[in-house]
């Protein structure tokens, strides 16, 4: 089945400062990859997705790109802010059938004013 | 509406107590799942209710119980659970199973005692 790891488990950044987090993941079947933020106490909502037939998305200050030969997919955070805040989960799954989404372990990203 | 709504948000009960989670969506999604969130970690997939189904059981104890009375509410029946199960448990919903967007419900806080 699929796995995906992700790093750093914790990230802290300086107010506008940029902010990466790395996934990568195993089964080169997946072509979907969603990132979720959760801010504590919060549910977790998706923030951006990308789909295998594109390597970069963007979205304000966030982008996401995919390397599918690496089998690695990244979170860009520009410019952070205070309410960037959270923790983030990247996740993997193949577009067919029943496959659930398989999560990352989550990075803590704190923002420093 | 945009929403997955979940009651209750706390639930505190004894070991030898049944209560029910319950969820509820009118996006007109065909896929709803159950997932547990313990602190500090991602969430982890319990259920999947696929066109009001039973599609997937990642091998959950018998303690926790599922059931889709239709296809805009999802219950998770509670009977004879143990302390570790005190946790976050996060309702989600899709347009179908699979890689697709998940719609989060806020969660339902359980602690068992």
């Amino acid at each position: 089945g699929e796995n995906v790891e992700q790093h750093p488990s914790t990230l802290s950044v300086q107010e506008g400062d940029s902010a990466v987090i790395k996934c990568t993941y195993s089964d080169s079947a997946s072509n979907y990859f969603p990132w979720y933020k959760q801010e504590l106490g919060k549910r977790p909502q998706l923030i951006i997705d990308i789909r295998s037939n594109v390597g970069e998305k963007k979205d304000q200050r966030i982008a996401v790109t995919l390397n599918k030969t690496a089998k690695h997919f990244s979170l860009h955070i520009t410019e952070t802010q205070p309410e960037d805040s959270a923790v983030y989960f990247c996740a993997a799954s193949v577009s067919s059938g029943n496959t659930p989404l398989v999560f990352g372990k989550g990075t803590r990203l704190s923002v420093i004013a | 509406d945009t929403e997955v709504t979940q009651t209750p948000k706390h639930l505190v009960m004894g070991m030898t107590n049944k209560k029910s989670l319950k969820c509820e969506q009118h996006m007109g999604h065909r896929a709803m799942y159950w997932y547990k969130q313990k602190a500090k970690k991602p969430p982890e997939l319990m259920f999947v209710y696929s066109y009001e189904k039973l599609s997937i059981n990642e091998s959950v104890p018998s303690r926790f119980s599922p059931e889709c009375p239709n296809s805009s509410l999802l219950n998770l029946h509670l009977h004879a659970l143990q302390p570790e199960d005190s946790a976050l448990y996060l309702c989600a919903s899709s347009f179908y199973s699979g890689a697709n967007v998940l719609t989060f419900g806020a969660g339902s806080r359980l602690t068992v005692l």
